[in-house]
């Protein structure tokens, strides 16, 4: 157990929908990653939140978004949802910067129908 | 664009073999250079992460170097273990992300 959590495990929706999938970091880490990992492909970053702010951000489309709350925890909001968003979304944490290792939660499992 | 190579993309082990694999990466402006482990129906678990170069990590039976004059790590493991089977990524990471690369997939015969 990483101690980082998501909710929820496993979305189903329809094309058009807008979801919103969250994540709680493990305790003392400030910085939240999010991650798409589509089938048979690897990990796509997506976006970056350290202590509130955005510091990087990825191949992230314009119908996604994501925020980082003062209590830490992080929301990624995808809207006008396709059936190409269909894919595994992880958050990860880490204390800091590149230079601290990623502790990765279980993932949220999206299926667009 | 930076771009973190990963080879061999596959690997097949006999049990009780070691074996290692690779990461290259521009050696130029680097930070650090993390691997993570990532078993089928898992998330990803960090291994290593290294900054300065002659580094060496040691975790049990598996064992990484890296050499950022010429920009590459090598992941090595001992003995391998059915357990062992999984994909192992490389990341570099700059201030703020990491660049993955597209992993090695490793397969342990027994």
């Amino acid at each position: 157990d990483s101690g980082v959590t998501q909710t929820p495990k496993h979305l189903i929706t329809a094309t058009g929908q807008r979801v919103t999938l969250r994540c709680s970091p493990r305790s003392g880490d400030l910085s939240v990653y999010w991650y798409q990992q589509s089938l048979d492909q690897g990990l796509q970053f997506l976006i970056q939140y350290y202590n509130g702010e955005e510091r990087a951000k990825g191949n992230i489309l314009e119908r996604f978004s994501a925020q980082q709350f003062p209590d830490l925890h992080s929301e990624l909001n995808l809207s006008s949802l396709e059936l190409g968003d269909s894919a595994l979304y992880f958050c990860a944490s880490s204390a800091g910067g590149g230079g601290y290792e990623q502790y990765f939660g279980p993932g949220t499992r999206l299926t667009v129908t | 664009i930076l771009n973190v190579e990963q080879s061999p993309q596959s690997l097949h082990v006999q049990e009780g073999d070691s074996t290692n694999f690779t990461c290259s990466f521009p050696s130029s402006n680097f930070y650090a250079l993390h691997w993570y482990r990532w078993e089928t129906a898992k998330s990803p678990e960090a291994l290593f992460v290294m900054t300065l170069n002659g580094d060496e990590k040691k975790k049990g039976r598996i064992s990484a170097t890296l050499n950022t004059k010429e920009g590459y790590s090598y992941l090595y493991i001992k003995g391998s273990q059915p357990e062992d089977s999984a994909t192992y990524l490389c990341a570099l990471a700059n201030n703020y992300q990491l660049i993955w690369g597209a992993g090695t997939k490793l397969i342990i015969k027994p």
